[in-house]
Protein backbone atom coordinates (compact mmCIF):
# COMPACT_ATOMS: atom_id res chain seq x y z
CA UNK A 1 0.00 0.00 0.00
CA UNK A 2 1.01 3.64 -0.45
CA UNK A 3 2.13 3.97 -3.67
CA UNK A 4 2.50 7.58 -5.25
CA UNK A 5 3.14 8.09 -8.62
CA UNK A 6 4.97 10.38 -10.97
CA UNK A 7 4.72 11.38 -14.70
CA UNK A 8 6.51 11.48 -16.65
CA UNK A 9 10.00 9.93 -14.95
CA UNK A 10 11.65 12.41 -17.14
CA UNK A 11 10.98 15.30 -19.37
CA UNK A 12 13.13 17.29 -21.64
CA UNK A 13 11.92 21.06 -22.96
CA UNK A 14 13.19 23.96 -24.44
CA UNK A 15 13.69 27.12 -22.98
CA UNK A 16 10.71 29.13 -22.38
CA UNK A 17 7.95 26.32 -22.67
CA UNK A 18 6.17 25.07 -19.57
CA UNK A 19 6.28 21.53 -18.05
CA UNK A 20 3.45 19.74 -16.24
CA UNK A 21 4.16 17.14 -13.74
CA UNK A 22 1.74 14.90 -12.40
CA UNK A 23 1.79 13.09 -8.41
CA UNK A 24 -0.71 10.53 -7.97
CA UNK A 25 -1.38 8.98 -4.65
CA UNK A 26 -2.77 5.13 -6.20
CA UNK A 27 -4.13 3.56 -3.28
CA UNK A 28 -4.84 6.22 -0.11
CA UNK A 29 -6.15 9.62 -0.28
CA UNK A 30 -3.69 12.20 0.44
CA UNK A 31 -4.91 14.80 2.48
CA UNK A 32 -1.34 17.09 1.92
CA UNK A 33 0.79 16.82 -1.08
CA UNK A 34 4.44 18.07 -0.81
CA UNK A 35 6.84 19.03 -4.03
CA UNK A 36 10.51 18.92 -3.61
CA UNK A 37 13.25 19.64 -5.88
CA UNK A 38 16.75 18.46 -5.71
CA UNK A 39 19.73 19.64 -7.64
CA UNK A 40 22.71 16.71 -8.38
CA UNK A 41 24.71 15.84 -4.89
CA UNK A 42 22.43 18.15 -2.77
CA UNK A 43 19.68 17.14 -0.67
CA UNK A 44 15.79 17.57 -1.03
CA UNK A 45 14.51 21.02 -1.18
CA UNK A 46 10.90 21.84 -0.41
CA UNK A 47 9.34 24.36 -2.91
CA UNK A 48 5.30 23.99 -1.48
CA UNK A 49 2.83 22.02 0.18
CA UNK A 50 -0.30 21.60 -0.92
CA UNK A 51 -3.89 20.57 0.48
CA UNK A 52 -6.77 19.28 -1.74
CA UNK A 53 -9.04 22.28 -2.69
CA UNK A 54 -6.77 25.03 -1.16
CA UNK A 55 -3.93 27.16 -2.42
CA UNK A 56 -0.68 25.91 -1.92
CA UNK A 57 1.62 27.15 0.39
CA UNK A 58 5.22 28.47 -1.09
CA UNK A 59 8.43 28.36 0.85
CA UNK A 60 10.60 31.13 1.35
CA UNK A 61 12.39 31.90 -2.35
CA UNK A 62 10.20 29.85 -4.63
CA UNK A 63 7.90 31.77 -7.24
CA UNK A 64 4.67 30.75 -6.66
CA UNK A 65 3.73 32.48 -10.28
CA UNK A 66 6.46 29.95 -11.76
CA UNK A 67 5.94 26.83 -10.02
CA UNK A 68 2.33 26.49 -10.30
CA UNK A 69 0.58 24.17 -7.75
CA UNK A 70 -2.93 22.78 -8.58
CA UNK A 71 -4.58 19.78 -5.63
CA UNK A 72 -7.93 19.28 -7.35
CA UNK A 73 -8.41 15.91 -5.82
CA UNK A 74 -7.17 13.85 -2.74
CA UNK A 75 -5.07 12.08 -5.44
CA UNK A 76 -3.51 14.66 -7.79
CA UNK A 77 -1.63 17.20 -7.86
CA UNK A 78 -0.14 18.88 -10.38
CA UNK A 79 3.39 21.30 -10.36
CA UNK A 80 3.80 23.22 -13.58
CA UNK A 81 7.10 24.96 -14.46
CA UNK A 82 6.28 28.04 -16.41
CA UNK A 83 8.49 29.34 -18.47
CA UNK A 84 11.53 27.11 -18.15
CA UNK A 85 15.23 27.84 -17.71
CA UNK A 86 18.18 25.81 -18.10
CA UNK A 87 18.56 26.99 -14.10
CA UNK A 88 15.12 25.05 -13.51
CA UNK A 89 16.57 21.82 -14.68
CA UNK A 90 16.57 19.71 -11.25
CA UNK A 91 15.09 16.51 -9.91
CA UNK A 92 11.75 17.22 -8.80
CA UNK A 93 9.78 14.72 -6.49
CA UNK A 94 6.67 14.47 -4.76
CA UNK A 95 5.60 13.58 -1.60
CA UNK A 96 1.96 12.47 -0.03
CA UNK A 97 0.53 12.17 3.30
CA UNK A 98 -2.37 9.97 4.15
CA UNK A 99 -3.94 10.15 7.41
CA UNK A 100 -3.50 13.61 8.91
CA UNK A 101 -2.40 12.35 12.30
CA UNK A 102 0.38 10.70 10.66
CA UNK A 103 3.73 12.39 10.11
CA UNK A 104 4.85 9.84 7.15
CA UNK A 105 5.12 10.61 3.84
CA UNK A 106 5.18 8.44 0.72
CA UNK A 107 7.44 9.71 -1.91
CA UNK A 108 6.90 9.22 -5.40
CA UNK A 109 9.83 8.50 -8.34
CA UNK A 110 10.48 11.24 -9.16
CA UNK A 111 10.86 13.31 -12.38
CA UNK A 112 13.85 14.35 -14.38
CA UNK A 113 13.37 17.87 -15.39
CA UNK A 114 16.28 19.15 -18.30
CA UNK A 115 15.39 22.56 -20.04
CA UNK A 116 18.00 23.21 -22.98
CA UNK B 1 14.42 27.02 10.80
CA UNK B 2 16.72 23.56 10.76
CA UNK B 3 20.67 22.98 10.83
CA UNK B 4 20.87 19.31 10.16
CA UNK B 5 24.21 17.93 9.89
CA UNK B 6 25.77 14.38 8.48
CA UNK B 7 28.96 13.39 7.46
CA UNK B 8 29.61 13.99 2.93
CA UNK B 9 30.85 10.42 2.39
CA UNK B 10 31.33 7.37 4.74
CA UNK B 11 33.30 4.30 2.63
CA UNK B 12 33.19 0.42 4.57
CA UNK B 13 33.61 -2.84 3.26
CA UNK B 14 30.71 -5.49 2.34
CA UNK B 15 29.98 -7.11 6.13
CA UNK B 16 30.98 -4.14 8.70
CA UNK B 17 29.37 -1.69 10.12
CA UNK B 18 28.49 1.60 9.82
CA UNK B 19 27.47 4.42 11.89
CA UNK B 20 25.98 8.04 10.25
CA UNK B 21 25.50 10.50 12.20
CA UNK B 22 22.98 13.23 12.28
CA UNK B 23 22.86 16.27 14.27
CA UNK B 24 20.16 18.90 14.34
CA UNK B 25 18.69 22.24 15.26
CA UNK B 26 15.04 23.39 15.91
CA UNK B 27 12.18 24.39 17.20
CA UNK B 28 8.84 22.16 17.43
CA UNK B 29 10.60 18.68 16.97
CA UNK B 30 8.35 16.37 16.24
CA UNK B 31 10.42 13.11 14.94
CA UNK B 32 13.14 12.17 12.77
CA UNK B 33 13.28 10.25 9.82
CA UNK B 34 16.17 8.37 8.06
CA UNK B 35 15.61 7.83 4.58
CA UNK B 36 17.76 5.89 1.75
CA UNK B 37 17.93 7.40 -1.71
CA UNK B 38 20.05 5.43 -4.78
CA UNK B 39 21.03 8.08 -7.28
CA UNK B 40 18.30 8.89 -10.04
CA UNK B 41 15.58 7.84 -7.09
CA UNK B 42 13.30 8.79 -4.67
CA UNK B 43 14.23 8.27 -1.32
CA UNK B 44 12.87 5.36 0.48
CA UNK B 45 11.50 5.35 4.46
CA UNK B 46 13.99 3.25 6.73
CA UNK B 47 12.95 4.19 9.76
CA UNK B 48 11.20 7.13 12.08
CA UNK B 49 12.24 7.67 15.86
CA UNK B 50 10.34 10.74 18.02
CA UNK B 51 11.58 8.99 21.50
CA UNK B 52 14.65 8.86 22.97
CA UNK B 53 16.33 5.24 22.54
CA UNK B 54 17.28 2.85 19.62
CA UNK B 55 14.97 1.18 17.40
CA UNK B 56 16.19 -1.85 15.80
CA UNK B 57 15.02 -2.99 12.41
CA UNK B 58 16.60 -6.20 10.67
CA UNK B 59 20.33 -5.17 9.90
CA UNK B 60 19.53 -0.94 9.85
CA UNK B 61 18.89 0.33 13.71
CA UNK B 62 18.31 4.38 14.51
CA UNK B 63 19.09 5.85 17.64
CA UNK B 64 17.94 9.39 18.89
CA UNK B 65 18.59 11.56 22.11
CA UNK B 66 16.80 14.40 21.73
CA UNK B 67 18.22 16.26 24.92
CA UNK B 68 21.26 16.45 22.08
CA UNK B 69 19.50 17.10 19.38
CA UNK B 70 21.19 13.74 17.95
CA UNK B 71 20.77 10.78 15.69
CA UNK B 72 22.50 7.78 14.01
CA UNK B 73 21.69 5.26 11.86
CA UNK B 74 23.29 2.14 12.22
CA UNK B 75 23.95 -0.23 9.22
CA UNK B 76 25.31 -4.27 10.15
CA UNK B 77 25.87 -6.70 7.42
CA UNK B 78 26.89 -4.34 5.02
CA UNK B 79 25.90 -5.34 1.24
CA UNK B 80 27.12 -4.06 -2.16
CA UNK B 81 23.58 -2.93 -2.10
CA UNK B 82 23.58 -0.62 0.78
CA UNK B 83 25.79 1.80 -1.45
CA UNK B 84 23.24 4.69 -1.39
CA UNK B 85 22.64 8.24 -0.19
CA UNK B 86 21.44 8.32 3.44
CA UNK B 87 18.84 11.08 4.57
CA UNK B 88 18.60 12.72 7.88
CA UNK B 89 15.05 14.12 7.97
CA UNK B 90 13.43 16.07 11.20
CA UNK B 91 9.99 17.06 11.24
CA UNK B 92 9.37 20.88 12.57
CA UNK B 93 6.05 21.80 13.52
CA UNK B 94 2.83 19.48 11.96
CA UNK B 95 4.23 17.86 9.17
CA UNK B 96 7.29 20.02 7.71
CA UNK B 97 10.07 17.80 6.77
CA UNK B 98 13.44 19.22 6.57
CA UNK B 99 16.37 17.26 5.07
CA UNK B 100 19.94 16.47 5.70
CA UNK B 101 22.25 17.09 2.67
CA UNK B 102 22.56 13.40 3.02
CA UNK B 103 25.84 10.47 3.45
CA UNK B 104 27.20 8.70 0.86
CA UNK B 105 27.91 5.75 1.90
CA UNK B 106 30.21 3.20 -0.71
CA UNK B 107 29.98 -0.12 0.36
CA UNK B 108 33.09 -2.37 -1.21
CA UNK B 109 33.92 -5.93 -1.59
Amino acid sequence: GAVVSQHPSWVICKSGTSVKIECRSLDFQATTMFWYRQFPKQSLMLMATSNEGSKATYEQGVEKDKFLINHASLTLSTLTVTSAHPEDSSFYICSARGEASSYEQYFGPGTRLTVT
Amino acid sequence: GQNIDQPTEMTATEGAIVQINCTYQTSGFNGLFWYQQHAGEAPTFLSYNVLDGLEEKGRFSSFLSRSKGYSYLLLKELQMKDSASYLCAVIEGDYKLSFGAGTTVTVRA
